[in-house]
């Protein structure tokens, strides 16, 4: 069965310092993987996801994610982050067979400090 | 273009009463989700279903979780009746073609008393 672990709960970072979200997967195939951000009483929203090619993937706002296969990892990064990237964000993992079920992590709380 | 709609935005209701959520998904979106998201948590999938039909619903509690999606269109998640434990988020997405990821709409929010 595919699973997500964010082990980190809940991260602060200062405005403008850098970001990184860990993300481990566990999938006996190619997995796609994503990445959603949701705000405080809002839906997800899709910042980036990877299918193949390329393992660096460049999402919205500023953020980018670099899958490691070895790794079992999808780690989400962003250089300078702003007030706004306050929110929870999630890693899910989906079959590379197309819209079937993802499955996502616990999510990762973001607290941006001024 | 008009992303997913969901309604109500928040209901509560006691314990034993019925409860029934909307979803208009994007236009042209073939396939539509109902996800569960209980506080702190992930979305957890409840139901998939691929124009009208229903190709995964292995996860929803059938005894009192129904759901319908006629004509391929929109849906409705019912749930009847409701206990304490359902208070939670109840997600909708949407997707068109495979590789395209899931859009999700603002979601439902639950409280049962």
């Amino acid at each position: 069965a595919q699973s997500v672990t964010q082990p980190d709960i809940h991260i602060t970072v200062s405005e403008g310092a850098s970001l990184e979200l860990r993300c481990n997967y566990s999938y006996g195939a190619t997995p796609y993987l994503f990445w959603y951000v949701q705000s405080p009483g809002q839906g997800l929203q899709l910042l980036l996801k990877y299918f193949s090619g390329d393992t660096l993937v460049q999402g919205i706002k500023g953020f980018e994610a670099e899958f490691k296969r070895s790794q079992s990892s999808f780690n989400l990064r962003k250089p300078s982050v702003h007030w706004s990237d306050a929110a929870e964000y999630f890693c899910a993992v989906g079959r590379k067979s197309g819209n079937e079920k993802l499955t996502f992590g616990t999510g990762t709380r973001l607290t941006i400090i001024p | 273009e008009a992303g997913v709609v969901q309604s109500p935005r928040y209901k509560i209701i006691e314990k034993k009463q019925p409860v029934a959520f909307w979803c208009n998904p994007i236009s042209g979106h073939n396939t539509l989700y109902w996800y569960l998201q209980n506080l702190g948590q992930g979305p957890e999938l409840l139901i998939r279903y691929e124009n009208e039909e229903a190709v995964d619903d292995s996860q929803l509690p059938k005894d009192r979780f129904s759901a319908e999606r006629l004509k391929g269109v929109d849906s409705t998640l019912k749930i009847q009746p409701a206990e304490l434990g359902d208070s939670a988020v109840y997600l909708c997405a949407s997707s068109l073609v495979r590789d395209s990821g899931l859009f999700f709409g603002e979601g439902s929010r639950l409280t049962v008393l």
